[in-house]
């Protein structure tokens, strides 16, 4: 069955400080992957998007993220967080093969100490 | 571009009445659009996956008497809850993606309090 597991449930750094969000999938096929950042209330963000080709991708809002397919791994980081980043973030899976369907990890919520 | 728009935000109702949410694509032509529902603190759970002009596929376990899903044009689909209950209020998203491209745009959601 295809699963996305985001490790950590709640992360803290501080304004200033390098992210590292991490993502890994269990999928039986080729994998498109994502990122989506959803704010209280609010519906989802695309923050950038794997499909093939180069394995670093650089999305919105200065973050970029790197597919590595040995470790199953798509993890998302961002050099320098602002305050305006805390919100909670969704790593996805889809594939051509089951539909393009998207299966969610359970988020991360981030927190920016001033 | 790619803006989906979902209406109500926010939605209170009583036991046992009906509640329409609707999802709008604004810039593009929707040929798929999807149902999430999201717990308090959990991801989005897929509930059904709709096709301009066909009958929605619904995932395991989701009713479909219970949540009817209507795609009658390339830029609106409407999700429908029956005779909701409590246990029926959650966050529900829409998401809408054009042809064959594998993106999937969200609208803001639906908060659904059912008393």
């Amino acid at each position: 069955a295809q699963s996305v597991t985001q490790p950590d449930i709640h992360i803290t750094v501080s304004e200033g400080a390098s992210l590292e969000l991490r993502c890994n999938y269990s999928y039986g096929a080729t994998p498109y992957l994502f990122w989506y950042v959803q704010s209280p209330g609010q519906g989802l963000q695309l923050l950038l998007k794997y499909f093939s080709g180069d394995t670093l991708v650089q999305g919105i809002k200065g973050f970029e993220a790197e597919f590595k397919r040995s470790q199953s791994s798509f993890n998302l980081r961002k050099p320098s967080v602002h305050w305006s980043d805390a919100a909670e973030y969704f790593c996805a899976v889809g594939a051509k093969e089951y539909g393009n369907k998207l299966v969610f990890g359970a988020g991360t919520i981030l927190r920016v100490k001033s | 571009g790619a803006v989906v728009s979902q209406h109500p935000s926010w939605v209170i109702c009583k036991s046992g009445t009906s509640v329409k949410i609707e999802c709008r694509s604004l810039d593009f032509q929707a040929t798929t659009m999807f149902w999430y529902r999201q717990f308090p603190k959990q991801s989005l759970m897929l509930m059904a996956t709709s096709n301009e002009g066909s009958k929605a596929t619904y995932e395991q376990g989701v009713e479909k008497d219970k949540f009817l899903i209507n795609h009658a044009s390339l830029t609106l689909s409407t999700l429908t809850v029956t005779s909701a209950h409590p246990e029926d209020s959650s966050f529900y998203i829409c998401s809408a993606k054009a042809g064959t491209a594998n993106i999937q745009y969200f609208g803001a959601g639906t908060r659904l309090s059912v008393l």
